[in-house]
């Protein structure tokens, strides 16, 4: 069973920090997603990151995968009260576990405070 | 990407009940999957459902208890049978459209009492 261990859990900081998120498995994964959820949303994506050692920038955000595609990092620089939500990881399945199917992070659900 | 309409958004029913949700989706899609996300907590894959042919359950789900339909390629339905408590979740439906990224209904969000 492939899982995603994510940290921290919880996060409040105070507008203008900077934080990280990880998601962590000693599994491989075809691709890492990051979702946010809103309160009485689904998720929405942010970015897919595919290749180890990607690197990718949405604004503020930069999300990481590492060499071996077992982790990944997000890191928001100078956070907004917007940024408040629910940060989700999620591992696409490699050969073992099937294409498509996503093993989700515990979360992190992030609080910046004005 | 797509649009995923699901409903209900929200419902309060009582234990031993069950509850049908549906996931209407604007596109032509070969898979979609059923999400529950218990309160404060991640998502868990329940079963995946493929046009033509039996859900697929994940370990700790069962077809008597979350039974799906799969009619066609842009609508499924998951119930939630015989109802207590702690069935009380989020109940999420998302599509893959191959672009290597998941697309989610906005949820339903079920209490049991």
């Amino acid at each position: 069973t492939q899982l995603l261990e994510q940290s921290p859990q919880f996060l409040s900081i105070q507008e203008g920090e900077n934080l990280t998120v990880y998601c962590n498995s000693s599994s491989v994964f075809s691709s890492l997603q990051w979702y946010r959820q809103e309160p009485g949303e689904g998720p929405v994506l942010l970015v897919t990151v595919v290749t180890g050692g990607e690197v990718k920038k949405l604004k503020r955000l930069t999300f990481q995968f590492g060499d071996a595609r077992k982790d990944s990092s997000l890191h928001i620089t100078a956070a907004q009260p917007g940024d408040t939500g629910l940060y989700l990881c999620a591992g696409e399945g490699g050969p073992i576990e099937g294409a498509q199917k996503l093993v989700f992070g515990q979360g992190t659900r992030l609080t910046i405070n004005p | 990407s797509a649009v995923i309409s699901q409903k209900p958004s929200r419902d309060i029913c009582q234990r031993g009940t069950s509850l049908t949700i549906q996931c209407q989706v604007d596109s032509q899609v070969t898979m979609m999957f059923w999400y529950r996300q218990q309160p404060g907590q991640s998502l868990t894959l329940i079963a995946t459902a493929n046009q033509g042919s039996e859900a697929t359950y994940e370990s700790g789900f069962v077809i008597d208890k979350f039974p799906i339909s799969r009619p066609n390629l842009t609508f499924s339905t998951l119930t939630v049978s015989n109802m207590s408590p702690e069935d009380s979740s989020i109940y999420l439906c998302s599509v893959d459209v191959g672009v290597r990224a998941a697309f989610f209904g906005q949820g339903t969000r079920l209490t049991v009492v």
